[in-house]
């Protein structure tokens, strides 16, 4: 199975600051990469697909980079909705996914 | 509007069988690229993908609980059903599904998830 590692693993932050969020693959993945925000108590909601795409409705404070192994996920100017939990997810094995552990935004 | 809901039991006791259902609206089970996922986070953790039903009934299964789970659908229904047996206390999480778009492997709906608790 391909293992996701995400760094860091928590984030405190302000209202305004730019956050990067690191997302790191065990093998080549190209761009078979999405991004995932989930707040307590509720499903995950797909923010970027394709390592780079941004979902329909997102707002573009969010957006995502990479190719390969390595991934980033930024939000350019942190809104107060925007505290939650992060998640890296792979496809490149479709449909065996596998997630990171998750960074918390707080 | 596609929106998926899980159902089933928020209880069960070790050993049992659980037994999950998941009715989508807004889409169909049969529409080219568009597949099902079932996935599972327990309490504080990551999330876990367990298993995935395609357009054409092709089914996978997460390699290490394969021999426990069984995932199936009714396309006039529009269901999807999960299966999981020999339950216990690691199993309790909170279950989702979620629509699975082939292309780049989008999770772009789910469910709201249900809470699954294993205990006597």
């Amino acid at each position: 199975d391909i293992q996701m590692t995400q760094s860091p693993s928590s984030v405190s932050a302000s209202v305004g600051d730019r956050v990067t969020i690191t997302c790191r693959a065990s093998q080549r993945i190209s761009r078979w990469l999405a991004w995932y925000q989930q707040k307590p108590g509720k499903a995950p909601k797909l923010l970027i697909y394709a390592a780079s795409d941004l979902q329909t409705g997102v707002p573009s404070r969010f957006s995502g980079s990479g190719s390969g192994t390595d991934f980033n996920f930024t939000i350019s100017s942190l809104q107060t909705e925007d505290f939650a939990t992060y998640y890296c997810q792979q496809a490149n094995s479709f449909p065996r996914f596998t997630f990171g552990p998750g960074t918390r935004v707080d | 509007q596609v929106t998926l809901k899980e159902s089933g039991p928020v209880l069960v006791k070790p050993t049992e069988t659980l037994t999950l259902t998941c009715s989508v609206s807004g889409f169909s089970l049969s529409s080219a690229r568009l597949g099902v996922s079932w996935f599972r986070q327990p309490p504080g953790k990551a999330l876990e993908w367990l298993a995935y039903i395609s357009p054409n009934d092709e089914k996978s299964y997460s390699t290490s609980l394969q021999s426990r789970l069984a995932i199936s659908k009714d396309t006039s229904k529009s269901q999807v059903v999960l299966t999981v047996t020999s339950l216990g206390p690691v199993d309790t999480a909170t279950y989702y599904c979620a629509r699975t778009d082939s292309n780049w492997g989008s999770l772009d709906f789910w469910g709201q998830g249900i809470l699954v608790t294993v205990s006597s």
